[in-house]
């Protein structure tokens, strides 16, 4: 199976912050890797695919880099709605694997 | 608007079985497969596996076979989960989510609510 190491595991960041988290793919993945945000007793919700396409809805100041084993979600301006979970997931391969997640707190 | 609606909260007893619903609406329910995922409590993102809904041919991740069934109804457009002999570990919320592909890959898109499962005696 693939493995996927998000970092950090917590972050605590104020409101206009810029924030970037990592995911790193055991092998390569090439650009399947997406990222999810889950907020607390909610269900997730897709923010990027292909690993830097952005869905449809999700405001411009998120965005997704990277290819090969080495991925970066960026939010560029923190906003209170954004404190929440993210979890990368590579399609690569079955069984599609998600990383252990993110939790984006408010400082 | 593409929608999964799952069936609400079980609590049941170990040793017992329970069947999860996944209603899909907005969409052509036999032209995307519907994964499965489990979030035990506190904890991450798990996928379980998935189903083609056009054909009916259900695949499991490790770990999730033998108690672990996965079945539809297309004339409802709808998916099952239904989990047997039950036990402590199966608490969890169980989330459906549409497999929507294009030319790079697949992403879940949407996903259901969510149906809490508690087992406890």
């Amino acid at each position: 199976d693939i493995q996927m190491t998000q970092s950090p595991s917590s972050l605590s960041a104020s409101v206009g912050d810029r924030v970037t988290i990592t995911c790193r793919a055991s092998q390569s993945i090439s650009s399947y890797l997406n990222w999810y945000q889950q907020k607390p007793g909610k269900a997730p919700k897709l923010l990027i695919f292909a690993a830097s396409s952005l869905q449809s809805g999700v405001p411009s100041g998120f965005s997704g880099s990277g290819s090969g084993t080495d991925f970066t979600l960026t939010i560029s301006s923190l906003q209170p709605e954004d404190f929440a979970t993210y979890y990368c997931q590579q399609s690569y391969r079955t069984p599609y694997t998600f990383g252990q997640g993110t939790k984006l707190e408010i400082k | 608007q593409v929608q999964l609606v799952q069936s609400g909260s079980e609590l049941k007893k170990p040793g017992a079985s329970v069947k999860v619903s996944c209603k899909a609406s907005g969409y052509t329910f036999s032209s995307y497969a519907m994964n499965w995922v489990r979030q035990a409590p506190g904890q991450g993102l798990e996928w379980m596996g998935w189903i083609n809904t056009n054909t009916g041919n259900p695949t499991y991740a490790q770990g999730f076979t033998g108690r672990f069934v996965f079945s539809l109804d297309t004339s409802v457009s709808t998916a099952f989960l239904q989990i047997s002999s039950l036990k402590a570990e199966d608490t969890a919320v169980y989330y459906c989510a549409r497999a929507y592909y294009d030319s790079s890959g697949y992403s879940f898109d949407p996903w259901g609510q969510g149906t809490l499962v508690t087992v406890s005696s």
